[in-house]
């Protein structure tokens, strides 16, 4: 069974610009939740969809924004660049049919460098 | 708000020493908590999770971790480290009734260093 995909797994864009990512989550799995880790804030909840609707929002600016398709699939999108933005952006898929007993199966993570 | 302090930002044991690592949580219901951990450019696996029921939850690669309401704490535990296991190590606190994993909360993590 293959695990969640992120693309790219790097990616360099400079300040100003704008970037999309994309996570394809582990088959059947309906909810995908987004991470930022950066070494001076740690893991940081981004948001979460779920079939295509955002359930869950962490405390980032609105430059930071997301959406998922009918196959699950998500994307995130980052406009205007900024130097902080650069981090590791991971993202977690879970079944997600009810009840909490689901574990978050995380990918390997876009390393996204901005200079 | 919910919060999580890993107290120990590096450690570094002998091959085959036992080892703790230390989490505390604070939440205001019953939290539920997880322990991950992460390998040099590689996402988070999950090594245990605990939800309600028997305070001693076992997980994978023979860790487990106890949780003890009375002092917030979710201490992972292992009674004899591998070299394989040198990493860093998550502990989070998730729960917010939503029906699924989102939202977790984590430490700022603990890097083990292994020893041969």
């Amino acid at each position: 069974k293959a695990g969640v995909t992120q693309t790219p797994r790097y990616l360099i864009k400079t300040r100003g610009q704008q970037v999309t990512l994309s996570c394809s989550p582990i088959s059947g799995h309906r909810s995908v939740s987004w991470y930022q880790q950066t070494p001076g804030q740690g893991l940081q909840f981004l948001f979460e969809y779920f079939s295509e609707t955002q359930r869950n929002k962490g405390n980032f600016p609105g430059r930071f924004s997301g959406r998922q398709f009918s196959n699950s699939r998500s994307e995130m999108n980052v406009s205007t660049l900024e130097l902080g933005d650069s981090a590791l952006y991971l993202c977690a898929s879970s079944l997600a049919v009810g009840g909490f007993d689901t574990e978050a199966f995380f990918g390997q993570g876009t390393r996204l460098t901005v200079v | 708000a919910q919060s999580v302090t890993q107290p120990d930002i590096h450690i570094t044991v002998s091959e085959g020493a036992s080892l703790e690592l230390r989490c505390n949580y604070s939440y205001g219901a019953t939290p539920y908590l997880f322990w991950y951990v992460q390998s040099p450019g590689q996402g988070l696996q999950l090594l245990l999770k605990y939800f309600s029921g028997d305070t001693l939850v076992q997980g994978i690669k023979g860790f487990e971790a106890e949780f003890k309401r009375s002092q917030s704490s979710f201490n992972l535990r292992k009674p004899s480290v591998h070299w394989s296991d040198a990493a860093e190590y998550f502990c989070a606190v998730g729960g917010l009734g939503t029906g699924t994993a989102s939202k977790l909360t984590f430490g700022t993590g603990t890097r083990l260093q292994v020893t041969l």
